[in-house]
């Protein structure tokens, strides 16, 4: 079944801690990408990647790394979470053509954080 | 910055038909999609458009309009399980050949029988 997989779905920490979630995709997708929903402000895209060593930054991108070592794999990385960073965060991949650029997203479950 | 405006809540009656609006300003475009999602849920794709007109899926149809930065969702026969949030975002090109994507903060539908 293709899918994206995000874990974990739940995680509750402490400030300054730092936290990974894991993102990873069966499509053989080139571009992924990471948002935060927040309410009242939607989905805001924290960093995406085009293809495997390639990333940049997205809309909010303070306070978040990303890694796309494989294809299949886009980690988040928390470095010192605050409790401005609690949120739903998802993850999302597209297959990526050069002629029609990225196409439609497939979202992972989410992650619901919430920093203390 | 970049603007994408969708109306916060709209309530329509089961069987009707509704209009979701969605005006973009924003650096650059290449493309425009809708997703829904449900409460608690993950968006789903819905639509695409890339060039001025109307794409038909269905009870779901979209609508482009570049010159005016401008699109809107047509929900047809609507049901109760389409009360939901929809979603429009933009794609557009960044200064380094990139693509980013950039949401609109959603529109939250009821169906009311």
């Amino acid at each position: 079944e293709a899918q994206v997989t995000q874990n974990p779905r739940y995680l509750i920490t402490v400030t300054g801690k730092k936290l990974t979630v894991t993102c990873s995709q069966n499509m053989n997708h080139e571009y992924m990408s990471w948002y935060r929903q927040d309410p009242g402000l939607g989905l805001r895209q924290i960093y995406y990647s085009m293809n495997v060593e390639v990333t940049d930054k997205g809309d909010v991108p303070e306070g978040y790394k990303v890694s796309r070592k494989e294809k299949r794999n886009f980690p988040l990385i928390l470095e010192s979470p605050s409790p401005n960073q609690t949120s739903l965060y998802f993850c999302a991949s597209s297959l990526y053509h050069k002629g029609q650029g990225v196409t439609e997203a497939f979202f992972g479950q989410g992650t619901r954080l919430t920093v203390v | 910055g970049q603007n994408i405006d969708q109306p916060t809540e709209m309530t329509a009656t089961e069987g009707a038909i509704v209009q979701i609006n969605c005006t973009y300003q924003t650096s650059g475009f290449n493309g425009l999609f809708w997703y829904q999602q449900h409460a608690g849920e993950a968006p789903t794709f819905l639509s695409y458009n890339v060039l001025d007109g109307l794409e038909e899926k269905g009870r779901f149809s979209s609508f482009l309009s570049r010159s005016k930065g401008y699109s809107y969702l047509l929900l047809k026969e609507l049901q109760m399980k389409d009360s939901a949030s929809y979603l429009c975002a933009v794609r557009r090109p960044n200064s380094g050949g990139y693509q980013k994507v950039t949401f609109g903060t959603g529109t939250k539908l009821q169906v009311i029988p």
